[in-house]
């Protein structure tokens, strides 16, 4: 069963950059994962920042990016924010109409 | 614009059976594929199943294999999750999600199915 792995947090300063990963455990994330970025705050409903690798969804201001550097797909958070600080998911296509999310990364902004 | 709003969650005993709705509106449900995906409390996000824009396949996760059918009402752009033999490890929030390109994209605020005795 292959899994899907991202960094369970991760720290970042106001106004850095800091760039989350979602790999798998066994071979490498492409496009053809169509690899998908959300943001959940606290008793919220996830909300969709970057889907199929890089598209930003409606809404999203462009200091979210998304690509796939090496063999993972990365969401890239440019001039953080504080409000920026909640749980962030990725989920991956996996084919054979499955997809899987990762266990998320909780980004604290300090 | 795009709205999903799920109904139909609540208290239920293990093994019962629970129908979850989401009624779509600005756009047209036949037309793109949609999921379900779920949340127990504190925990991360769970996708569950998915039903094509045609309606001609279904997929699930496979620990609801068997016992869960999503399905389509057209006429009422409305998509359903029955959920039979219900655990107690299917407590969670249920999210239905519109699918733009093979990803989930679109949210609805999500719909709390507790399983306990």
């Amino acid at each position: 069963q292959t899994v899907v792995t991202q960094e369970p947090s991760f720290s970042v300063s106001p106004g850095g950059t800091v760039t989350l990963t979602c790999g798998l455990s066994s071979g490498s994330v492409s496009t053809r994962y169509y690899p998908s970025w959300y943001q959940q705050t606290p008793g919220q409903a996830p909300r969709t920042l970057i889907y199929s690798t890089n598209t930003r969804s409606s809404g999203v201001p462009d200091r979210f990016s998304g690509s796939i550097l090496g063999n993972k797909a990365a969401l890239t958070i440019t001039g953080a924010q504080a409000d920026d600080e909640c749980d962030y998911y990725c989920v991956l296509y996996m084919g054979s109409g499955i997809w899987v999310f990762g266990g998320g990364t909780k980004l604290t902004v300090l | 614009q795009v709205q999903l709003v799920e109904s139909g969650g609540g208290v239920v005993q293990p093994g019962r059976s629970l129908r979850l709705s989401c009624v779509a509106s600005g756009f047209t449900l036949s037309t793109k594929g949609m999921h379900w995906v779920r949340q127990a409390p504190g925990k991360g996000l769970e996708w569950v199943a998915v039903i094509w824009s045609d309606g001609s396949k279904e997929y699930y996760v496979d620990s609801v294999k068997g016992r869960f059918t999503i399905s389509r009402d057209n006429a009422k752009n409305t998509l359903h999750l029955q959920m039979n033999g219900l655990r107690a490890e299917d407590t969670a929030v249920y999210y239905c999600a519109r699918d733009v390109g093979m990803c989930p994209v679109d949210w609805g605020q999500g719909t709390l199915v507790t399983v306990s005795s």
